[in-house]
């Protein structure tokens, strides 16, 4: 069964600095893997996918790694701004799991003025 | 463009109650649709999902039961609430699989 872990659980910067959100999961056969974003209480606003046939993918500040081998994927955040405040969540699509989404629990940022 | 609608946006039932959730899907045509629950101190779990009308998997054992009567509408009902069922709600669709999946605004349930 696959298994999505996120490193930290929470994080608390000082606005403008660079940082790195960690995902990781145990079954390597996945079609791809998604990072998304959500505000408390809000449904998920969809950040970048990568293609399991991907390294990596950027949008605007943000920049996702992939490392299918290892079982690796990580979420660059370039120059935090505090409306990056928000919980960012990791989840892949495998092979067995009819196309759905298996979601890590998220990683709680902070960024603080 | 497309939109994903869900209602209602909270929700307050008791226990033993029926549940109805809705959602529904503009701008696009036999979308695979997706019903996943957010329990406090959880990841999100995959309850539903429909390739087509009619056309439903479980991915989770529990009291809660899906429908899709149209080709962009997917509900998600319940003859008999439990506590446990409380939680945050969400739809998503996609085009086809495995591409992106986006996600509706999400029903808070609390069953008291």
């Amino acid at each position: 069964k696959q298994e999505v872990t996120q490193i930290p659980a929470a994080l608390s910067v000082p606005e403008g600095e660079n940082l790195v959100l960690n995902c990781s999961f145990t079954d390597s056969a996945i079609y791809n893997l998604q990072w998304f974003r959500q505000d408390p209480g809000k449904g998920l606003t969809s950040l970048l996918l990568i293609q399991s046939s991907q390294r990596e993918q950027t949008s605007g500040r943000l920049n996702a790694s992939l490392d299918k081998s290892s079982g690796r994927s990580t979420l660059y955040i370039a120059a935090s701004q505090p409306g990056d405040s928000a919980t960012y969540l990791c989840a892949v699509i495998s092979s067995n799991s009819g196309y759905a989404l298996n979601f890590g629990k998220g990683t709680s940022l902070l960024v603080t003025p | 463009s497309q939109t994903i609608h869900q209602w209602p946006a909270t929700l307050v039932q008791p226990v033993g109650s029926p549940l109805s959730l809705e959602c529904t899907v503009e701008g696009t045509s036999n979308p695979n649709l997706y019903w996943y629950r957010q329990a406090a101190g959880r990841g999100l779990q995959l309850l539903f999902y429909s390739v087509g009308i009619g056309q439903i998997s479980s991915e989770v054992p529990q009291n809660l039961s899906a429908s899709r009567p149209q080709d962009r509408q997917f509900i998600l009902s319940s003859k008999k609430l439990l506590l446990s069922d409380s939680g945050f709600y969400l739809c998503a669709w996609s085009e086809s699989a495995p591409e992106t999946q986006y996600f509706g605004p999400g029903t808070r349930l609390l069953v008291l």
